[in-house]
């Protein structure tokens, strides 16, 4: 069965630090592969996809950036943290062809102080 | 750009209580789906849709494509407090998948 991981679970950043969120797929190939921003516990925005390899659509332009360096491995960055960027990061994936259905992962939460 | 409209925003209800929301859109969908998500967890789907005019059940949950393909409803029936959370519906296009605001439900034992 498949299994996506996320971490870390939590974290706390100042403000002008770089920040790593990475996300992992297990047991599905070439899924497509989604971050999502949720502040305040409503509302889903749509940062990135990928589907495939070095393949990122952002959907919002902003202080970050995604990479996609293996099959399975989804990566969203930032050099800087903004106080903005605070929020409950998602990631989820769905199969690549025909992607009728999204699963997601635990999810991060991010505090910027 | 899509207009997807989730209603109601929240509700109150005595558990036991039956429960129905819906999602409109300007545009036409090829699926629907709904999702629910508990405090500080990632989204759960709960029931998928293929097909204007299908209607699905799992257990207590019922939903419904509908036959213009802009839009969907949930009910629940016989509420339980495990109920609560906020539900998701989800229509989708190629890869996009667009969340609505959400419907936040809270059920009093």
């Amino acid at each position: 069965s498949q299994t996506i991981h996320q971490w870390p679970a939590t974290l706390v950043q100042p403000v002008g630090s770089p920040l790593s969120l990475e996300c992992t797929v297990e047991g599905t190939s070439n899924p497509n592969l989604y971050w999502y921003r949720q502040a305040a516990g409503r509302g889903l925005q749509l940062l990135f996809y990928s589907v495939g390899i070095g393949q990122i659509s952002s959907e919002v332009p902003q202080n970050l950036s995604a990479s996609r360096p293996q099959d399975r491995q989804f990566i969203l960055s930032s050099k800087k943290l903004l106080l903005s960027d605070s929020g409950f990061y998602l990631c989820a994936w769905s199969v690549g062809a025909g992607s009728y259905e999204q699963y997601f992962g635990p999810g991060t939460r991010l505090t910027v102080t | 750009g899509q207009q997807l409209n989730q209603s109601p925003q929240s509700m109150f209800i005595q558990e036991g209580e039956d429960v129905s929301m819906n999602c409109t859109s300007s545009s036409i969908f090829n699926t629907w789906l709904w999702y629910k998500q508990d405090p500080g967890e990632g989204p759960v789907l709960l029931i998928a849709l293929y097909k204007a005019g299908e209607l699905t059940s799992n257990g207590r949950l019922t939903a419904q494509f509908g036959i213009t393909r802009k839009d969907s409803f949930l009910n629940i029936s016989a509420s339980i407090p495990s109920d609560v959370g906020i539900y998701f519906c989800v229509p989708r296009t190629g890869n996009q998948f667009y969340f609505g605001t959400g419907t936040s439900l809270t059920v009093i034992p």
